[in-house]
């Protein structure tokens, strides 16, 4: 089954301590990207990369990384949270312009 | 930087009634994508337009894309509970990556 993974789902962490949101695809795509989502906002997007080893910011990078070693991985990296990181976060590949969702990793840092 | 707009921001209808939600950007777009995120869930998906002018129609949903490409409008006609969620458009301009809409919250009443 085509799909996009996240993990984790759930996460409630503390400032400061160092995470990573892993994403894999499955459907070979080049493109990913990562976006927040936030009430009132909608989708915005961290980071994206249009193959490997190729990353570029998006319209609000400040305090994420991101990594592209592989095709099927695209792993996001917080290395050190804030509470105004605390969000919905979504990864995405797209192929043929459409996007494909991930199921969510809902993050809380207090 | 581009902006995309969309009213209204919620809309609670009776189920049958009509529903309609629309997308505005400040710039030309060069295609628009809407989107589908049910509670709980993730964006899905649902069409993309390209041309100036273009109407699609998905079963009950009807999307319209403006004739100067900044605009565009989602009708879904007899709403049904299963239209419950929110929908978001998605703005594409050339040589850029996609902008989403803050989106529209559809409530549907039984």
């Amino acid at each position: 089954e085509a799909q996009v993974t996240q993990n984790p789902r759930y996460l409630i962490t503390v400032t400061g301590k160092k995470l990573t949101v892993t994403c894999s695809q499955n459907m070979n795509h080049e493109y990913m990207s990562w976006y927040r989502q936030d009430p009132g906002l909608g989708l915005r997007q961290i980071y994206y990369s249009m193959n490997v080893e190729v990353t570029d910011k998006g319209d609000v990078p400040e305090g994420y990384k991101v990594s592209r070693k592989e095709k099927r991985n695209f792993p996001l990296i917080l290395e050190s949270p804030s509470p105004n990181q605390t969000s919905l976060y979504f990864c995405a590949s797209n192929h043929a312009g459409e996007l494909f969702f991930g199921e969510g990793s809902r993050l809380t840092v207090l | 930087g581009q902006q995309v707009m969309q009213i209204p921001q919620y809309q609670h209808v009776q189920e049958g009634e009509d529903f309609t939600t629309y997308c505005n950007s400040s710039t030309t777009l060069s295609n628009i994508q809407w989107y589908k995120q049910r509670p709980g869930g993730h964006p899905v998906f649902l069409i993309q337009l390209v041309k100036s002018g273009e109407v699609k129609k998905q079963k009950r949903l009807t999307f319209q894309f403006g004739e100067a490409k900044k605009n565009s409008s989602l009708h879904i006609t007899a709403t049904q509970t299963t239209d419950v969620g929110t929908y978001f458009c998605a703005g594409l301009k050339y040589g850029q990556n996609f902008v989403f809409g803050p989106g529209t919250r559809l409530s549907v009443l039984p």
